[in-house]
């Protein structure tokens, strides 16, 4: 059974860099896409970005100048590093799997983020 | 950026009720759609894929249709564990977004 267990940050203050991993169990790291997601109540579910091994990343335009998504099969982990928080930074952190669905009447390939971690509250703070 | 509108925003019913949430996209997104499933305090649990198709273990209760930029998610005959918040999610293009969520509330 695939899971993600997701590991935490402490309370950040403004300016400094938040660093989140999410450690997958039960699967193959190489085999798909792992996205970030959060979740904030004045702006709902927000798709943060999705990296694939070998460094092949999407990134939210409006996130981009300022995060890093990577992952390290060595350890079976995907990590997020997100620099120069502000307070509209503060949310839950989603990591979920990227997995592609391919339908035999379509021919088309779809993606879907199908497993999730539980969620880590950040909080930016001064 | 592709702009996922849900309606209604929230909606209340009974148990074995049938309900249907809507979801339109901006512009076209062929068959680019997902719909998740939220409990309070726990991670969205993905429902359908490619706009119609169940993942494994959905309740066959659950349903979608839909293509282009119209689409809706139907629950037949509502069970406890439905209450919970419902997100639409578009796959065609970055950056992936999500509709504002549709609360189904006990009556």
């Amino acid at each position: 059974q695939v899971q993600l267990q997701q590991r935490g940050a402490g309370p950040l203050r403004p300016s400094e860099t938040l660093s989140l991993t999410c450690v997958l169990s039960g699967g193959s790291i190489s085999a798909h896409y792992w996205s970030w997601i959060r979740q904030s109540p004045g702006k709902g579910l927000e798709w943060i970005g999705d990296v694939r091994h070998g460094g092949n990343a999407n990134y939210n335009p409006s996130l981009k100048s300022r995060l890093t998504l990577s992952v390290d099969t060595s350890q079976s982990h995907f990590s997020l590093s997100l620099k120069s928080v502000t307070a509209a930074d503060t949310a839950v952190y989603y990591c979920a799997r990227y997995s592609l669905d391919y339908d035999l009447v379509s021919g088309l390939n779809f993606y879907s983020m199908d497993v999730w971690g539980e969620g880590v509250t950040v909080t930016v703070s001064s | 950026d592709i702009q996922m509108t849900q309606s209604p925003s929230s909606l209340s019913a009974s148990i074995g009720d049938r309900v249907s949430i809507t979801c339109r996209a901006s512009e076209s997104i062929s068959s680019y759609l997902n719909w998740y499933q939220q409990h309070p305090g726990k991670a969205p649990k993905a429902l359908i894929y490619g706009a119609t198709h169940l993942h494994i273990g959905v309740p066959a209760r659950f349903s979608a249709t839909g293509s282009g930029t119209d689409f809706t998610l139907t629950i037949n005959s509502l069970q406890p564990e439905d209450f919970a918040t419902y997100f639409c999610q578009q796959s065609y293009n970055v950056p992936r977004t999500f509709g504002q969520g549709t609360k189904v509330d006990l009556k």
